[in-house]
């Protein structure tokens, strides 16, 4: 089956500080990809979405310049957490989508715990 | 995206078959029925979708009513590793999927 990575697995950032994680899809092509955040005992939230070349397109409510994404190749999307915070401390999962005919599946990250002191 | 309803909870024992409800009444023709379900600390799963027929696969069985409104995921034996929160999730001519708060299976030995 399709496989999706992130990297880090794990995070632990000062208050002030970015930070990065990645998305990449490992035996197929991604032209969309999304991002989610979840909180503890929480449902996931969508924050946005991804296509390749293009500018994310983001929920309402979410902070599009405090959430950074980049989606510079079919395989890698970026989300980069900018001036991180202690409320900004959560499990961040990407998906991407396979390309073709509906129902397009998605397939998840193994997701990314934030941690900001 | 069409809305879901399904129970906070449900409990199985062990090798018994689970039966998991969701509600979803305002389904448009184009919506397809997606199931992931999510262990602690993982990224969601995918299980099964169907539009209008029954359909089986390797982890479960969706059974889809007549006028779609509603549709049941059946794990034909539950096992540990089962336990989960599972989603039932409409997904229509847009590519995002929209989580509802899911149904948190215990499965008990």
């Amino acid at each position: 089956g399709a496989v999706v990575s992130q990297h880090p697995s794990r995070v632990i950032c000062k208050s002030g500080t970015s930070v990065k994680i990645e998305c990449r899809s490992l035996d197929f092509q991604a032209t969309t990809m999304f991002w989610y955040r979840q909180f503890p005992k929480k449902s996931l939230m969508l924050m946005a979405t991804s296509n390749e070349g293009s500018k994310a397109t983001y929920e309402q409510g979410v902070e599009k310049d405090k959430f950074l994404i980049n989606h510079a190749s079919l395989t890698l999307s970026t989300l980069t957490v900018t001036s991180a915070h202690p409320e900004d401390s959560s499990f961040y999962i990407c998906s991407a989508r396979l390309a073709g005919v509906p129902p397009y599946e998605q397939y998840f990250g193994p997701g990314t715990r934030l941690t900001v002191t | 995206d069409a809305k879901t309803t399904q129970p906070n909870s449900m409990e199985s024992n062990e090798e018994e078959p689970v039966h998991l409800p969701c509600n979803h009444s305002t389904i448009s023709g184009t919506d397809y029925i997606h199931w992931y379900r999510q262990l602690p600390s993982q990224g969601p799963e995918y299980v099964i979708h169907g539009l209008t027929s029954n359909v089986n696969n390797r982890m479960a069985s969706l059974a889809i009513a007549e006028d779609r409104k509603s549709s049941t995921l059946i794990l034909h034996r539950a096992t540990l590793r089962d336990a989960a929160v599972y989603y039932c999730i409409l997904r229509g001519n847009t590519d995002k999927l929209i989580f509802g708060t899911g149904t948190r299976l215990q499965v008990f030995p």
